[in-house]
């Protein structure tokens, strides 16, 4: 079965710190797609960043960067000059089958991120 | 602005109640879901359905069915709901396409059954 792995149920750092999630999966695939998806309090989850596994290039969105390491399996997401509004829960999924064109993701555990003023 | 709704933020049952769970999307999209979010689980998906009347079986449909009549609406129904059911329930919808593409969610109903 495809699996992802969030490893750090929990994350706190100072505002304006840079702070590393950390994401691994196991698939046989060799194309597919990665997202980090971020949970802000009593708030509805929304797409951080997207990744194309078929690209070389970390994708960037403005404070949010990822660190794409297909041979290892890797998947992390840096938050740069973190903000207290970037408190929340952050979920890494995966885009590992579709069918009919809808897609089956599979998240990974979660982690709980608090950014101290 | 995209807009995914859910009928209720929160909702108690009593055990072997049966309980609908609605969502509606205004975004004209072909793929919806549904996902129960637990404690160190992550999300799960449910069910999804990728056209009206359509619909597929996710990771964990045990207690569940799902009904898309319309192609805006997409209703999760809890036979006779279970202490385990208690869960947040989150609704997601998204365009058909082959590329990249993102889903869109809604605010979540925590159930209780009791």
């Amino acid at each position: 079965a495809q699996t992802v792995t969030q490893s750090q149920p929990e994350m706190s750092v100072q505002e304006a710190e840079t702070v590393t999630l950390s994401c691994t999966y196991d698939t046989s695939e060799n194309n597919y797609y990665l997202f980090w998806y971020k949970q802000p309090p009593s708030r509805q989850m929304i797409l951080v960043i997207r990744q194309e596994a078929y690209k070389q290039q970390n994708a960037t969105e403005n404070r949010f960067s990822v660190n794409f390491q297909k041979a290892a399996k890797s998947f992390s997401l840096k938050i740069s000059d973190s903000q207290l509004g970037d408190t929340a829960m952050y979920f890494c999924a995966f885009d590992f089958n579709r069918y009919q064109g809808a897609q089956k993701l599979v998240f990974g555990q979660g982690t709980r991120l608090t950014i101290n003023p | 602005d995209v807009k995914v709704t859910q009928s209720s933020r929160y909702l108690v049952k009593r055990t072997g109640e049966k309980v609908f769970l609605e969502c509606v999307q205004d975004m004209d999209h072909e793929n919806m879901f549904w996902y129960r979010q637990d404690p160190g689980l992550g999300l799960r998906l449910i069910y999804f359905s990728y056209d009206v009347k359509m619909k597929e079986k996710g990771d964990i449909p045990e207690g569940y069915s799902v009904s898309r009549e319309k192609k805006e609406r997409f209703s999760l129904i809890l036979e006779s709901a279970s202490t385990n059911q208690t869960s947040m329930y989150l609704c997601a919808s998204s365009l058909l396409t082959s590329g990249s593409y993102e889903q869109y969610f809604g605010p979540g109903t925590r159930l209780t059954v009791t």
